[in-house]
């Protein structure tokens, strides 16, 4: 059990619709990341934020969004959804916001299916 | 963009046979390599943080060396288990780049 929790585990919706996604980081982490994972793709990067503020940008669309809360939770926010958005939706959390020495960790992901 | 790659792209072995497989990245402005361990149905797991050029790290039957002047670090599995199947992921940080950059992965199976 890596300490971070992601739910809900599995989230079928259809086309158009917007839906949260949660995440808990391990206790003492400060940094969250978040990564998709597509069909026959390796994890892509989208977002991570360090204590509450955003740090690093990857290639996430303009329809997603995320934040990180003051008790370190973060959220992201997937709207106008379309079926190229299934995924599998990690979260990982570090202690610092550049892992140098300190791996991530990672939560089971969460299941995106849009119908 | 970087580009960090794996091969094989998948591997079948014998219970008890010694295996390795590579994970290639750009030899400049080096900041960090990660490897983990992603198991079916659950999540990635860290296995070794390298960030020195020469750089040995073991776990149990598993270790890795790092080159970053020629941009490569190679696993090496000594004598797989069925246990040890899994994709076997690098991630790859360098100096201005603000996160990590996962390889495609290297699947494992170990056939008892």
């Amino acid at each position: 059990d890596s300490g971070v929790t992601q739910t809900p585990k599995h989230l079928i919706t259809a086309t158009g619709q917007r839906v949260t996604l949660r995440c808990s980081p391990r206790s003492g982490d400060l940094s969250v990341y978040w990564y998709q994972q597509s069909l026959d793709q390796g994890l892509q990067f989208l977002i991570q934020y360090y204590n509450g503020e955003e740090r690093a940008k990857g290639n996430i669309l303009e329809r997603f969004s995320a934040q990180q809360f003051p008790d370190l939770h973060s959220e992201l926010n997937l709207s106008s959804l379309e079926l190229g958005d299934s995924a599998l939706y990690f979260c990982a959390s570090s202690v610092t916001g550049t892992p140098y020495n300190s791996p991530l960790h990672f939560g089971n992901g969460t299941r995106l299916t849009v119908t | 963009i970087l580009n960090v790659e794996q091969s094989p792209q998948s591997l079948h072995v014998q219970e008890g046979d010694s295996t390795n497989f590579t994970c290639s990245f750009p030899s400049s402005n080096f900041y960090a390599l990660h490897w983990y361990r992603w198991e079916t149905a659950k999540s990635p797991e860290a296995l070794f943080v390298m960030t020195l050029n020469g750089d040995e790290k073991k776990k149990g039957r598993i270790s890795a060396t790092l080159n970053t002047k020629e941009g490569y670090s190679y696993l090496y599995i000594k004598g797989s288990q069925p246990e040890d199947s899994a994709t076997y992921l690098c991630a790859f940080k360098h100096n201005y780049g603000q996160n990590f950059v996962f390889g495609p992965g290297t699947r494992l199976s170990v056939l008892p």
